[in-house]
């Protein structure tokens, strides 16, 4: 099935603002919007965010979502240390009836 | 608080079947779809079905059409995935996710190894 398209990685500095990409399409980002999930080693994925913008109690105003056409990004502020970790974004597909992954961003803080 | 607790490790030989389980507890099971979601060793993720507890209805990746099942028992809260004829391309780990408007919650994985 098609996925959603991720940048393998980025690096940021300390304190920096990070952006992270998701591309997908009408069917999927275009249509619903996409959610962003952080994961680290060894541990489930945690929701950050979905349709876009709305972010589960508890997440960090440091992380924001936003959609354009049928791109999502996810808005990263203030780096710290432990914002190291794989960032995965994800939709639900109309025409597939499927839920597509991105392949995930190894978002390194320097 | 909602928690979704899965059955323990598996080591499956190539061609035989694997059953895991995740019991839902500190929500409505019936009010929310469940997912499963696997992850390969230094992959990503990756979709396998959905779920509707309330009434059994189930809609599975096309990749894994014919060799996932997944079920339901409300009586205990716990859905089930079941996959057959395994390969070495099942080794993975295993999630099932509770789904409220995403997936908000996750159970801790389990680790499925194929291996003859």
């Amino acid at each position: 099935q098609a996925g959603l398209a991720q940048p393998p990685s980025l690096s940021k500095a300390l304190r920096q603002t990070a952006t992270l990409t998701c591309t997908g399409n009408s069917n999927n980002v275009g249509y619903q919007g996409a959610a962003w999930l952080q994961q680290f080693q060894g541990h489930p994925p945690k929701l950050l965010s979905y349709r876009n913008n709305n972010r589960p109690s508890g997440i960090s105003e440091r992380f924001s979502a936003s959609r354009s056409g049928n791109t999502a990004s996810l808005t990263i502020t203030g780096l710290q240390p432990e914002d190291e970790a794989d960032y995965y974004c994800s939709a639900w597909d109309n025409s597939l009836s499927a839920w597509v992954f991105g392949r995930g961003t190894k978002l390194t803080v320097l | 608080q909602v928690q979704l607790v899965q059955s323990g490790a598996e080591v499956k030989k190539p061609g035989a079947s694997v059953k895991l389980s995740c019991r839902a507890s500190g929500y409505t099971f019936s009010n929310y779809f469940l997912h499963w979601v696997r992850q390969a060793p230094g992959h990503g993720l990756e979709w396998v079905g959905i779920i509707t507890p309330s009434t059994g209805d189930t809609t599975y990746a096309q990749s894994f059409q014919g060799r996932v099942t997944l079920t339901r028992d409300t009586s205990t809260s716990t859905v089930y995935m079941e996959l057959s004829s395994l390969t070495s391309d099942d080794t993975a780990v295993y999630y099932c996710a509770r789904e409220n408007g995403s997936c908000d919650s996750w159970g801790q994985g389990t680790l499925v190894t194929v291996s003859s």
